[in-house]
């Protein structure tokens, strides 16, 4: 089973809507990243929370964390056309696992946003 | 300038042929990493290395060797390809394993 799940799979909403995408992992982590992913392109990275804050934003985006309920969400506000791309969520695992793992990712929430 | 580069960016080649891709980082980083996209778009680690030394290894078959001739590249070696390697492969690095990872573009193999 993956380590981080994200929610939807798939989301289609019109310019200027709110997308909302949510993820759950299972283990104790130290920080809960998001990447995006444009179509043939490589991840990049968009934000990290750390398990000991609960809200982080940056620009558009608004991420929340859930440590009681191993859970994320990233907001995206008035949403454009050039949102449009695949999210992922990431987990990094606490310190004293640090060497046995790496970053785990789901299999992502595709966002299509309508102009 | 490329943070983390990949080569080649398709790879189209018949099964049972050996095969490289090649990653560079000029970031800098301490950790590098190979990861397999499916069709799925799901991310599998497949290994990464820390100051040249291997930290994980998943059960990836062993015909996939990763091969780091210093800090800045990590190259993946895949002998006998089967059809069920096809796939996109990301290279990535990070200061350390639970920070911030840079991808690179992706290589598409399609073995036939």
């Amino acid at each position: 089973s993956q380590q981080g799940e994200e929610d939807p799979q798939a989301l289609s909403i019109q310019e200027g809507e709110n997308a909302t995408m949510n993820c759950s992992y299972k283990t104790s982590i130290n920080n809960l990243q998001w990447y995006r992913q444009n179509s043939g392109r490589g991840l990049v990275h968009l934000i990290l929370i750390r398990s000991n804050e609960r809200e982080k934003h940056s620009g558009r985006l608004r991420v929340t964390l859930d440590t009681s309920k191993k859970s994320s969400s990233l907001l995206i506000t008035a949403s454009r056309a050039a949102d449009t791309a695949s999210y992922f969520c990431a987990t990094g695992l606490p310190f004293m696992d640090t060497g046995r793992r790496a970053l785990t990712f789901g299999s992502g929430t595709r966002l299509q946003v309508q102009p | 300038d490329t943070a983390v580069s990949q080569t080649p960016k398709y790879l189209v080649t018949q099964m049972g042929n050996d095969k490289s891709i090649k990653c560079e980082q000029n970031l800098g980083h301490d950790t590098m990493y190979w990861y397999k996209q499916d069709s799925k778009k799901f991310l599998k680690i497949m290994f990464s290395y820390n100051n040249k030394e291997l930290i994980i290894n998943e059960t990836v078959p062993n015909r996939f060797s990763p091969k780091s001739p210093d800090k800045a590249h990590l190259n993946l070696h895949i002998n006998s390809l089967e059809l069920g390697d096809s796939a996109v492969y990301f290279c990535a690095s990070s200061q350390s394993m639970n920070t911030e990872a840079f991808f690179g573009q992706g290589t598409r193999l399609t073995v036939v």
